[in-house]
């Protein structure tokens, strides 16, 4: 069966710190790879796709920047945090093999506050 | 652009009673519609989804939802609460084309609490 795992559960890091938080699933190959960010009270928001080892897509123009060097590992990168970057990050996989199989599975996510 | 309204920030039930959560999307075309449930702290487990056939879906814990084209909407209902159904519940529209490469958009999400 597949499964995704996301690390670290939590984080604190100073302001202008880097930032490299890490996704990646088992049981499948090609998946489709989302980063998300929840922040309070305002649901989550879409930060980046990647289709493909180094096929990046990015939806906000931000702070962050994401990677993906193998199929299936997805990085979330920042040279230096900004106090806005504080939230809650979620990776997920998709599988759209087919239209029945359609759908995201969700890591359990990272708790970054930036001080 | 597609996009999924949520209007009930919070919603406030009691143990045993029935649940209904709303949630209307705008999409061009016909949308894949899912809802995710999320506990504190935790990531998102799917409940159910919809993207053909029969209106009325049935998901995990006892939860179903009925997706109406002409209402735009994708509520969320339980006969029958339960405590552990305290979470926050997000309501999300997708599409296939160009193999569900897009990502979903979600709702903003609504608070559920349980009174005893």
């Amino acid at each position: 069966s597949q499964t995704i795992h996301q690390w670290p559960a939590t984080l604190v890091q100073p302001v202008g710190s880097p930032l490299s938080l890490e996704c990646t699933v088992e049981g499948t190959s090609n998946p489709n790879l989302y980063w998300y960010r929840q922040a309070a009270g305002r649901g989550l928001q879409l930060l980046f796709y990647s289709v493909g080892i180094g096929q990046i897509s990015s939806e906000v123009p931000q702070n962050l920047s994401a990677s993906r060097p193998q199929d299936r590992q997805f990085i979330l990168s920042s040279k230096k945090l900004l106090l806005s970057d504080s939230g809650f990050y979620l990776c997920a996989w998709g599988d759209s093999g087919t239209p029945s199989n359609y759908g995201y599975t969700f890591g359990s996510g990272t708790r970054l506050t930036v001080v | 652009a597609q996009s999924v309204t949520q209007p009930d920030i919070h919603i406030t039930v009691s143990e045993g009673a029935s649940l209904e959560l709303r949630c209307n999307y705008s999409y061009g075309a016909t949308p894949y519609l899912f809802w995710y449930v999320q506990s504190p702290g935790q990531g998102l487990q799917l409940l159910l989804k919809y993207f053909s056939g029969d209106t009325l879906v049935q998901g995990i814990k006892g939860f179903e939802a009925e997706f109406k084209r002409s209402q735009s909407s994708f509520n969320l209902r339980k006969p029958s609460v339960h405590w552990s159904d305290a979470a926050e519940y997000f309501c999300a529209v997708g599409s296939y084309s160009g193999g569900g490469a897009d990502g979903l958009t979600f709702g903003k999400g609504t608070h559920l609490i349980i009174q005893p």
